[in-house]
């Protein structure tokens, strides 16, 4: 057990819908990241929040946003779902800005878009 | 272009049949190297750090040792519980983390 927490750990939704995702870091952790893995496409980064500020941003689409709550917390928030936007998304923490820290992955939520 | 390319993609070993995975990389200002083993359907569970040429750190039956092109994972005598997704992932001087995309180990009895 990593120490984080993503709910839901299953989400099946349609074509065209919102859905938003809940990532709770370790303790003590303050930078928070969030990753989709489809089968294809292995582990992608999405982007990471550091103390409630966005920090760096990967491959990640206009139609999906996140954020960080003053307790930490991190939603990730997925519109106009795709049929492609099914897959894995992890959300991972570490303590450092920096992240020469190693970082801690959560369980994951499955997403499926039928 | 920063990259991380992983060989093999997948790896059938006896159990007790020594191995080593490959994870060879390309990026700018390498601030540092990361080994991670998922299991289906799980979450990447972090296995080491490795930050400079020359590095090598052990865990078990896994040692990790990095180059300044490439990072190897040597497993020795492994055992089925091994049996996972090994991950490499690297990040550059802006911090931009890059995974490559595995290797599926299968330790067989």
């Amino acid at each position: 057990d990593s120490g984080v927490t993503q709910t839901p750990k299953h989400l099946i939704t349609a074509t065209g819908q919102r859905v938003t995702l809940r990532c709770s870091p370790r303790s003590g952790d303050l930078s928070v990241y969030w990753y989709q893995q489809s089968l294809d496409q292995g582990l992608q980064f999405l982007i990471q929040y550091y103390n409630g500020e966005e920090r760096a941003k990967g491959n990640i689409l206009e139609r999906f946003s996140a954020q960080q709550f003053p307790d930490l917390h991190s939603e990730l928030n997925l519109s106009s779902l795709e049929l492609g936007d099914s897959a894995l998304y992890f959300c991972a923490s570490s303590v450092a800005l920096s992240g020469d820290q190693s970082q801690y992955f959560g369980p994951g939520t499955r997403l499926t878009v039928l | 272009e920063d990259q991380v390319t992983q060989s093999p993609e997948a790896l059938r070993l006896q159990e007790g049949e020594s191995s080593s995975l490959n994870c060879s990389y390309t990026v700018s200002g390498l601030r540092g190297l990361f080994w991670y083993r998922q299991d289906p359907g799980k979450g990447p569970e972090f296995l080491f750090t490795l930050y400079s040429a020359g590095e090598e750190k052990e865990k078990e039956r896994l040692k990790a040792t990095l180059t300044k092109k490439e990072s190897f994972l040597h497993i020795t005598a492994p055992k089925p519980e091994d049996s996972a997704t090994y991950l490499c992932a690297v990040k550059d001087g802006a911090n931009n983390l890059f995974f490559g995309t595995g290797t599926r180990l299968t330790v067989i009895p």
